[in-house]
């Protein structure tokens, strides 16, 4: 099964809210990553944070880490129509040297 | 500074046929992994490579192989294709995890149709 697990599968919201999504993992980690992707396209990094690491900034992202809960949250604010994409986490195990990605999340920012 | 660079972006094949994608990391970047992406299965894991070396291997058969050349440019070939493997390609190369800029570089990906 997938190391992570992001929730919602789906977000629906209107243009100029916030959006939240959360991600869960099973073992230990070196580093979270959240990255996008657009219909049918290649993934763009955008955000890592380490495991040493509790909340991390990037414009109008902005990650949680509890390594306690084992989970992570990204938050979009002020969402835009561009912001409409797929959002997975990527977990980057303290043993091994790949990245694990969860099944993602849809999200749609209506105009 | 040129991204990951994945050819060819398109590929139809026919069951029983092979194929082989290639993939030029960004320079400097002597990692690169590949990934399958499939509605059902979600981003899989295939294989990973440093400096002409596989670090790593997911699980999927032996048909699905790969290699990296000295300048870390990789490819994969997939051999007795199957409809099952129609997805969408991505490979992704990447600094050393310590670095203070790590994190993936997808391509656009491949998308293979397997008809």
């Amino acid at each position: 099964s997938q190391q992570g697990e992001e929730d919602p599968q789906a977000l629906s919201i209107q243009e100029g809210e916030n959006a939240t999504m959360n991600c869960s993992y099973k073992t230990s980690i070196n580093n979270l990553q959240w990255y996008r992707q657009n219909s049918g396209r290649g993934l763009v990094h955008l955000i890592l944070i380490r495991s040493n690491e509790r909340e991390k900034h990037s414009g109008r992202l902005r990650v949680t880490l509890d390594t306690s809960k084992k989970s992570s949250s990204l938050l979009i604010t002020a969402s835009r129509a561009a912001d409409t994409a797929s959002y997975f986490c990527a977990t980057d195990l303290t043993s091994g040297s790949r990245l694990t990605f969860g099944e993602g999340t849809q999200l749609t920012v209506n105009p | 500074k040129a991204g990951v660079t994945q050819t060819p972006r398109y590929l139809i094949k026919t069951r029983g046929q092979q194929v082989t994608l290639s993939c030029s990391p960004i320079s400097g970047h002597r990692s690169v992994s590949w990934y399958q992406q499939t509605p059902g299965q979600g981003l899989q894991f295939l294989f990973e490579y440093f400096s002409e070396t596989q670090r790593n291997k997911g699980n999927f058969p032996g048909r699905f192989s790969g290699r990296q050349f000295s300048n870390s440019r990789s490819e994969m070939n997939v051999s007795t294709l199957e409809l099952g493997d129609s997805a969408l390609y991505l490979c992704a190369s990447s600094l050393p995890r310590g670095a203070s800029n790590y994190g993936y570089t997808f391509g656009s990906g491949t998308r293979l149709t397997v008809v």
